[in-house]
């Protein structure tokens, strides 16, 4: 158990349709990062954010949004879906804001299936 | 140019025997880290090791060790006593410094393991 918590496990919604993901980081990290992992383009960063800020943005739709509160937790909001965003979404956590050596820390994901 | 190549799509080793699962890397960085991640058919992404640029040891972890080298750009881990719960997908990953952040992970594709009684 690595201590990042995502809810839901799975979620099956409808092509149009807006869902939101929910990650609670380690205790003690103020890093959450998002991934996308899907057949087609692997794991893809989506977005980072440290401390409340956004910090880095990678192959994030402007469909897509994400947050993180101040207790530290973060959603990750998706809209106007489609079926190609049908993927496994992580969460992941780290202490530091930046660094090669520091070490993210995946939660179990949510499976996310567009019908 | 693909940052992480991980040219096996699967491989097959007997329970107690070692495995080396391949993993080269391009980056103009002198700056970067490489990790190694485990996917179980759960789902989840698990953290093995990781080795730093600038480490002159490789790392190791119980089971897990890492065989970088440098010049030649290749991290390899190695798994050593083979375990049927070993079986999974395998991620090699880097967190380069030139990106200004050094905040995404750039995975490869994976390597699929099996291992066998």
């Amino acid at each position: 158990d690595s201590g990042v918590t995502q809810t839901p496990k799975h979620l099956i919604t409808a092509t149009g349709q807006r869902v939101t993901l929910r990650c609670s980081p380690r205790s003690g990290d103020l890093s959450v990062y998002w991934y996308q992992q899907s057949l087609d383009q692997g794991l893809q960063f989506l977005i980072q954010y440290y401390n409340g800020e956004e910090r880095a943005k990678g192959n994030i739709l402007e469909r897509f949004s994400a947050q993180q509160f101040p207790d530290l937790h973060s959603e990750l909001n998706l809209s106007s879906l489609e079926l190609g965003d049908s993927a496994l979404y992580f969460c992941a956590s780290s202490v530091a804001p930046a660094g090669v050596a520091d070490t993210q820390y995946f939660g179990p994901g949510t499976r996310l299936t567009v019908l | 140019a693909q940052k992480i190549t991980q040219t096996q799509p699967g491989m097959f080793v007997q329970e107690k025997e070692a495995v080396t699962l391949d993993c080269t890397y391009d980056t103009s960085d002198q700056s970067y880290g490489l990790f190694w991640y485990k996917q179980p058919s759960s789902g989840e992404m698990i953290f093995l090791i990781y080795q730093g640029s600038y480490d002159e040891q490789n790392a190791t972890e119980g089971r897990y060790s890492l065989n970088f080298q440098k010049a030649r750009k290749s991290a390899n881990l190695v798994i050593s006593a083979s375990q049927l719960g070993d079986s999974a997908m395998y991620f090699c990953a880097m967190r380069e410094a030139q990106d200004g952040t050094a905040s995404k992970l750039t995975f490869g594709t994976g390597t699929r393991l099996q291992v066998t009684l």
